[in-house]
């Protein structure tokens, strides 16, 4: 059962270099998430999605952009990486936005120097 | 805003013993989920409260929800050293999808 895949797992970019993280679930999930771990912190929403095309910002949207042109994938897009993108990324997929668990990829530690 | 605040953030327990986490949140919001998460690996769910007086348990874990109060407890009963992780609650602000977590009780548990 593969569940939530995430690619990379590291990544190291140089401060205004572009790249996508990438996040795919075989669950058939409506929602998808991106959140941002930092130490010491909990998770932070990035953007969300509730289905096929459909994408809203979440906490702190600023930097990044998503898309969602399938039900399985949800890419996440830093435009121009700074160091305060230096963090631990978290993609998550549920059934429905309400009531029920969410299940989370193994995370994209990404370091921008 | 939404605040979700946890305390104690770090709990060191002998086994055996037991002790409570407390969330609170500082919006209405019916629906509180927890989860787990071992250093280093992904977030585990271990429960979901939708209502208020809502009360789960899983082996040594016991969530319960005060929509009320605005506070959820995680209760942990006679704990053994697999318990040690860290445990997060999280709030949806009021159902337009907006996930708010707090900053996680990191929990070490002693022989």
């Amino acid at each position: 059962n593969a569940g939530v895949t995430q690619t990379p797992k590291f990544q190291v970019l140089k401060t205004g270099q572009s790249m996508t993280l990438q996040c795919a679930q075989d669950m058939n999930h409506e929602y998808m998430s991106w959140y941002r771990q930092d130490p010491g912190m909990g998770l932070r929403l990035i953007h969300y999605s509730v289905g096929a095309g459909i994408t809203d910002q979440g906490e702190v949207p600023n930097g990044y952009n998503v898309s969602r042109s399938t039900t399985e994938d949800f890419p996440l897009r830093l435009l121009s990486a700074a160091p305060s993108q230096t963090s631990v990324y978290f993609c998550a997929s549920s059934f429905g936005v309400l009531n029920t668990e969410a299940f989370f990829g193994q995370g994209t530690r990404l370091t921008v120097v | 805003e939404l605040k979700v605040e946890q305390n104690p953030l770090f709990l060191s327990m002998q086994e055996g013993k037991n002790y409570t986490i407390y969330c609170n949140y500082s919006t209405t919001s019916d629906r509180l989920y927890w989860y787990r998460q071992d250093p280093g690996k992904s977030l585990e769910s271990l429960f979901v409260l939708l209502s208020n007086g809502a009360v789960k348990q899983e082996g040594r874990l016991m969530a319960s929800l005060d929509t009320k109060a605005r506070l959820s407890t995680l209760h942990i009963t006679a704990a053994v050293h697999d318990l040690s992780a860290t445990y997060f609650c999280a709030v949806d602000m009021e159902g337009n999808n907006d996930m708010r977590f707090g900053a996680g009780t990191r929990l070490t548990v002693k022989p």
